[in-house]
């Protein structure tokens, strides 16, 4: 069975540009969830969605959103990018979440903003 | 509100020597609590996923256990190799209101050396 996969694996973008991330879960899983990694910060939760629905959101400002598609794949988005966003931003899917299953990463976006 | 801590931050030990990292969380109302490995500038492996009714859950030559009366989990890797040289994150996911998201710590990063 195929993991979690996310494209593009690295990304570099200009302050004041949108991004767009997109996250494929593994086969059967149907919720998705987004996470930060940063050194200064480590990983940090920005949302979940489950049947095309967010579930829970993180505190991060509105600049960051997502979706989910009804074939469980997910994207993020981040508005007028700042250089603080320079992250990984991992996905990770379970079959149902909400603590019943683990969840399953994919490698990661590097984002850089310049 | 849930803070997961690891300590040591970075550990180093000779090849063949069997080892502790340390988890503790200060909320004991979780669902579940998992522990990761992360390669540098990779994604999230999953290495063991303990739920709150069990005391612990063995893979091979890692076995981790869960007290939640103490707040506390360990990850036991025994007869260590350079291999298993990684970043160990633990990651709890609490029950109720933010349930959906995982709660990490900042890490421990092994060193096994030759």
């Amino acid at each position: 069975k195929a993991g979690v996969t996310q494209t593009p694996r690295y990304l570099i973008k200009t302050r004041g540009q949108q991004v767009t991330l997109s996250c494929s879960p593994i086969s059967g899983h149907r919720s998705v969830s987004w996470y930060q990694q940063t050194p200064g910060q480590g990983l940090q939760f920005l949302f979940e969605y489950f049947s095309e629905t967010q579930r829970n959101k993180g505190n991060f400002p509105g600049r960051f959103s997502g979706r989910q598609f009804s074939n469980s794949r997910s994207e993020m988005n981040v508005s007028t990018l700042e250089l603080g966003d320079s992250a990984l931003y991992l996905c990770a899917s379970s079959l149902v979440g909400q603590g019943m299953d683990g969840q399953y990463f994919g490698p990661g976006t590097r984002l850089t903003v310049t | 509100k849930q803070e997961v801590t690891q300590i040591p931050a970075a550990l180093s030990v000779p090849e063949g020597e069997n080892l502790v990292l340390n988890c503790s969380f200060t909320d004991s109302a979780i669902y579940n609590l998992q522990w990761f490995r992360q390669d540098p500038g990779k994604g999230l492996t999953s290495l063991l996923l303990i739920q709150s009714s069990q005391r612990e859950q063995t893979s091979g030559r890692l076995n981790a256990s869960l007290d939640k009366s103490s707040g506390r989990s360990t990850l036991y890797i025994a007869a260590s190799q350079p291999g298993d040289s990684a970043t160990y994150l633990c990651a709890a996911m609490n029950y109720g209101g933010s349930q959906g998201n995982l709660i990490f710590g900042k890490g421990t990063k092994l060193s096994v050396k030759p």
